[in-house]
């Protein structure tokens, strides 16, 4: 079945540090990527997507890109800030699928 | 309008007790879900409703009773529930493209801000 694995957490980064979490993903044909964002007691929001390969993602200062050679949609962002501080995960939709598949979530405190 | 609404935000209930959960949407999309989410734990899919009707159910216990009055509108029963059951329930929403069983075209989902549910 499809899966999705993230990078452990907890991260912990210093403000305006680069920051990168890793996430790989295991699917038949062609999925859908994204990535949530869920600040404390909060629900989630999406924070970009890409839909086919070489896409990239972005928005917030943050990117990804689909990369289907190495099954990989990896977050980046150039710089941090103490409001980044959140759980970011990772996610698959496959073509005809309505749900989304969840990789474990990966939590992001930044520190002034 | 862009948002989920979820009510209400907060929700303390008796193990005897029943209540429901409320989950708005009018963006026009189509498909409705509830998820469930523990701490520290990704949503676990508990329904799907397209076109209002129920499309997946993830093996729900019974003490969950879904409910789509319309295309705008999602409820979620519970009754008799268990402390184990105490969790944060995610309604979200997304657009579907073509006529009931013609295959999905997804455009990413809307998630609500979630009923955080504590059973006592």
């Amino acid at each position: 079945g499809d899966s999705v694995t993230q990078m452990e957490g907890p991260v912990t980064l210093s403000e305006e540090a680069f920051l990168t979490i890793n996430c790989t993903y295991t699917a038949t044909g062609y999925p859908s990527l994204f990535w949530y964002v869920q600040y404390p007691g909060e629900g989630l929001q999406l924070l970009l997507k890409a839909t086919k390969a070489d896409d990239k993602g972005s928005n917030k200062g943050f990117e990804a890109t689909y990369r289907k050679e190495t099954t990989s949609f990896h977050l980046e962002k150039g710089s941090v800030q103490v409001s980044d501080s959140a759980v970011y995960f990772c996610a698959l939709r496959r073509g005809s699928a309505r749900q989304l598949t969840f990789g474990s979530g990966t939590q992001l405190t930044v520190l002034p | 309008d862009t948002e989920v609404t979820q009510t209400p935000k907060h929700l303390v209930m008796g193990m005897t007790n029943k209540k429901s959960l409320k989950c708005e949407q009018h963006m026009g999309h189509r498909a409705m879900y509830w998820y469930k989410q523990k701490a520290k734990k990704p949503p676990e899919l508990m329904f799907v409703y397209s076109y209002e009707k129920l499309s997946i159910n993830e093996s729900v216990p019974s003490r969950f009773s879904p409910e789509c009055p319309n295309s705008s509108l999602l409820n979620l029963h519970l009754h008799a529930l268990q402390p184990e059951d105490s969790a944060l329930y995610l309604c979200a929403s997304s657009q579907e493209r073509g006529g009931q069983g013609s295959g999905v075209s997804f455009y990413g989902y809307t998630f609500g801000s979630g009923t955080r549910l504590t059973v006592v």
